[in-house]
């Protein structure tokens, strides 16, 4: 079955790049998505990628994608204290009405 | 755009009452809604995945007569808790995605069930 693992926790200061780390192992993983939780708040999609594509930028996110080690991260550059959030990696095997599969999430922390 | 609302937010009620919880796509057709349920500091377990006029499809371990989902139209989704008990307090969180979405799921903001 699918399986998504994320480390628990990362703290960074304020100013400084952070980086999300994610691992998979379904190679038939086709979507790739990042995800914010707020602290009593619902899912904020942040980015996704295709499995096709190996990096994608949007403004501070950077998605990078190792499919051969099935490798996802996300780095957010100037982190801001506003970042401080659960993120969560996700995949699926097609569009989105499909099963989507979470990852166990990544609390960031920000330190001002 | 792709906004998804929950309602009620937070609900508190006693042990072996049900309780209903609405998940609506503002301003698109969810052709697809899941139900979500997470425990403090987890991940999102899903619970069933819903299409509109069928039934839904339950994930294993998830008991289809406790959780009762009924997606009537192309934007309304519900979660019916029948004889709630303590074990079931969670955060349950609903989400919908349309036909032609690559974008994935979108997230309603989640209603915080305390059973007591």
């Amino acid at each position: 079955g699918e399986d998504v693992e994320q480390s628990l926790f990362l703290s960074v200061r304020e100013g400084d790049s952070s980086v999300i780390n994610c691992t998979y192992t379904d190679s038939s993983s086709t979507y790739l998505y990042w995800y914010k939780q707020e602290p009593g708040a619902g899912l904020q999609l942040l980015t996704y990628i295709f499995s096709n594509m190996d990096m994608k930028q949007d403004q501070r996110l950077t998605v990078l994608l190792n499919k051969k080690d099935k490798h996802l991260s996300l780095r957010i550059a100037d982190t801001q204290t506003g970042d401080s959030a659960i993120y969560f990696c996700a995949e699926s095997k097609s569009r989105g009405y499909q099963k989507v599969t979470f990852g166990t999430g990544t609390k960031l922390q920000v330190i001002p | 755009g792709a906004v998804v609302s929950q309602h009620p937010s937070r609900v508190i009620c006693k042990s072996g009452t049900s309780v209903k919880i609405e998940c609506r796509s503002l301003d698109f057709q969810a052709t697809t809604m899941f139900w979500y349920r997470q425990f403090p500091k987890q991940s999102l377990m899903l619970m069933a995945t819903s299409n509109e006029g069928s039934k839904a499809t339950y994930e294993q371990g998830v008991e289809k007569d406790k959780f009762l989902i009924n997606h009537a139209s192309l934007t309304l989704s519900t979660l019916t808790v029948t004889s709630a008990h303590p074990e079931d307090s969670s955060f349950y969180i609903c989400s919908a995605s349309y036909v032609t979405g690559t974008e994935g799921q979108f997230f309603g903001p989640g209603t915080r069930l305390t059973v007591l």
